[in-house]
């Protein structure tokens, strides 16, 4: 029972443009959604994160959308860049637990 | 600033061998988390830690135990080796439950 979900399992932008990563979720317990980014061989590093009070967060490049009703949430990357060619994960909280559920990734390449 | 160290990096285990992967970390954490990652799947919860004398299962446990004996250390034991517990092995820590996780460099542990 996968309860975060990110069915695009790789995206390929150019460099400048935006990359736009999506993740849907099915448990409507979760109050706090964050992004994790990981290079290869590398453990995944803490990218930017959502309350369910709000439905943006914007970090320098990085926005987090997320649509509560529609159970969805976003991370755009604005401009891309060679150096965000990583592995996104997407993960959500449940409220007053401190365990994190992780999506499967998606794989984000950025062409030159 | 060392974060969260896990070793081995790498391992290679015979059928029914045992061992164990260490991690430490020097933030003076509370919480600790065991996840393992197999490929095309996201980060799934093995055992974690909110604190000192006090360890609970997560989403897949079999096959695994822990111990946390001091703030800083969280070992994770493979008792008897299995081909479905190769996998790269992730360790991470956390102040709590506002508050991201960061995670160590993980162990690519392959069992033949």
């Amino acid at each position: 029972d996968q309860q975060v979900k990110q069915n695009s399992p790789s995206l390929s932008v150019q460099e400048g443009r935006i990359s736009i990563l999506n993740c849907d979720y099915t448990n409507s317990m979760f109050d706090y959604f964050l992004w994790y980014k990981k290079y290869p061989a590398e453990g995944p590093t803490f990218l930017i994160s959502i309350s369910s009070i709000k439905d943006k967060n914007e970090d320098g490049r990085f926005t987090v959308f997320l649509n509560k009703s529609a159970k969805h949430l976003s991370l755009h990357i604005v401009p891309s860049q060679p150096g965000d060619s990583a592995v996104y994960f997407c993960a959500a909280r449940v409220f007053g637990n401190e365990k994190l559920t992780f999506g499967t990734g998606t794989r984000l390449t950025i062409i030159p | 600033n060392a974060g969260v160290t896990q070793t081995p990096k790498f391992r290679i285990l015979k059928i029914g061998q045992s061992m164990t992967l260490q991690c430490t970390q020097d933030m003076n954490h509370n919480y600790m988390y065991w996840y393992r990652q197999d490929p095309g799947m996201g980060l799934k919860l093995i055992y974690y830690s909110v604190g000192a004398g006090i360890t609970d299962k997560g989403e897949v446990p079999n096959g695994y135990n822990v111990s946390r004996s001091t703030t800083e250390d969280f070992p994770l034991r493979l008792e008897l080796a299995a081909p479905s517990q190769t996998s790269v092995y992730f360790c991470a820590s956390s102040q709590g439950i506002n508050y991201g996780y960061t995670f160590g460099s993980g162990t690519r542990l392959t069992v033949v």
